[in-house]
């Protein structure tokens, strides 16, 4: 069974432009969670889609968006970026039920702002 | 509130000794706790998890942890260690109200001597 997948794995970007990173579930996963890695903050919590649908929603500005599409397939956006969106973006996958949440990651997308 | 504390941002330990990666937890009811690794450049892998069974929960590549619910704590330990296991570990903590959500540690580094 292929693993999470995202694209692209590198991307350089520049303060204001925004940017569109995209997501693909282990097959049947209907769940998919994004992340923000940093060396200062760790590991935080964007927000989880579900079944097309926002479910969970940790605390960063609304310049960070996303959406999950019929196929499980998730993308996020960032606007207006700033210096400090520098980071590694993970995504991760599960089935999304109470009965087994195992999330599985794929290898991230490194965003590097200048 | 449910949160999770790794003792050790960093652990060096030489080829062949005992890894010892300390975690503590802190849930109002029973949690669901995993351990994450992650080697450079990469995606996070699950080692093992903790759901309410067995105490002693047995991961890969060696790795094992012990729920210990009056000491709330979830020890990773490994007999012998191997230089492949240089990376990040994290523990997990599981907010399960309604719908789930993962709480991370900060992180703990270790470093395998030759």
């Amino acid at each position: 069974k292929a693993g999470v997948t995202q694209t692209p794995r590198y991307l350089i970007k520049t303060r204001g432009q925004q940017v569109t990173l995209s997501c693909s579930p282990i097959s049947g996963h209907r769940s998919v969670s994004w992340y923000q890695q940093t060396p200062g903050q760790g590991l935080q919590f964007l927000f989880e889609y579900f079944s097309e649908t926002q479910r969970n929603k940790g605390n960063f500005p609304g310049r960070f968006s996303g959406r999950q599409f019929s196929n499980s397939r998730s993308e996020m956006n960032v606007s207006t970026l700033e210096l400090g969106d520098s980071a590694l973006y993970l995504c991760a996958s599960s089935l999304g039920s109470t009965i087994s949440y195992e999330q599985y990651f794929g290898p991230g997308t490194r965003l590097t702002v200048t | 509130a449910q949160s999770v504390t790794q003792l050790d941002s960093h652990v060096s330990v030489s080829e062949g000794t005992p890894v010892l990666l300390r975690c503590n937890y802190s849930s109002s009811y029973s949690p669901s706790l995993f351990w994450y690794v992650q080697h450079p450049n990469k995606g996070l892998q699950l080692l093992l998890k903790y759901t309410s069974a067995a105490t002693l929960v047995k991961g890969i590549n060696g790795f094992e942890a012990e729920f210990k619910k009056s000491e709330t704590s979830f020890h990773l330990t490994k007999p012998s260690a191997h230089m492949s296991d240089a990376a990040e570990y994290f523990c997990v903590v599981i907010l399960t109200s309604g719908t789930y959500k993962y709480i991370f540690g900060t992180g703990t580094r270790l470093k395998v001597l030759a």
